[in-house]
């Protein structure tokens, strides 16, 4: 299956933090995107990055990409408590209609 | 406004029983989705509708049956619940990515949690 493993799955940290979460996927892709969710909540959409960056960053966010090695990271800096939520990157290797894949996830627990 | 929404949030029903979960985006997307979340929080696709026409069906069952009546609705029925489908059933929309210019993030709903007893 396509389907993404992130690690680590669960991650507990301190406020003021950095948050590091890998995904790792199968196939070629052509995007992949990173979904916060907090809990009994749906999923949102945190960052998208396509197959020919390498890098993005959005606010405290940096998303790395690389496809040689068919893995990302999610870097959270200076995490707060509002950032306890899992992670899930989803990757997009479909052609003319978007279908995309979740990865398993990564909770995360911020502590004041 | 809420941009996609899901009827209902919480169902409890017996095996056996059929129930339906409807679902509608007013964000003017012509992609509807819905996936399901196991207890495990494992996210799957299940079917996806794009003006109506289902595009993508992930080897589900035939109990289940995905109706779009618009591009502004999914609904889903299931037929002869059984204990394997309680989990929670999200519905989402998007554009139509007809390149590769995708910049198609999913809209999610808040989700209908489905226990089957």
């Amino acid at each position: 299956s396509q389907q993404g493993e992130e690690d680590p799955q669960a991650l507990s940290i301190q406020e003021g933090e950095n948050a590091t979460m890998n995904c790792s996927y199968k196939t070629s892709i052509n995007n992949l995107q990173w979904y916060r969710q907090n809990s009994g909540r749906g999923l949102v959409h945190l960052i998208l990055i396509r197959s020919n960056e390498r890098e993005k960053h959005s606010g405290r966010l940096r998303v790395t990409l690389d496809t040689s090695k068919k893995s990302s990271s999610l870097l959270i800096t200076a995490s707060r408590a509002a950032d306890t939520a899992s992670y899930f990157c989803a990757t997009d290797a479909a052609t003319g209609f978007q279908k995309l894949v979740f990865g398993t996830g990564t909770r995360l627990l911020v502590s004041p | 406004d809420t941009a996609v929404s899901q009827t209902p949030k919480y169902l409890v029903t017996q095996m056996g029983n059929d129930k339906s979960i409807k679902c509608e985006q007013n964000l003017g997307h012509d992609t509807m989705y819905w996936y399901k979340q196991d207890s495990k929080k494992f996210l799957k696709i299940m079917f996806s509708y794009n003006n109506k026409e289902l595009i993508i069906n992930e080897t589900v069952p035939n109990r289940f049956s995905p109706k779009s009546p618009d591009k502004a609705h999914l609904n889903l029925h299931i037929n002869s619940l059984e204990l394997g489908d309680s989990a929670v059933y999200f519905c989402a929309s998007s554009n139509r990515w007809t390149g590769r210019m995708n910049t198609g993030e999913l809209f999610f709903g808040e989700g209908s949690r489905l226990t089957v007893l």
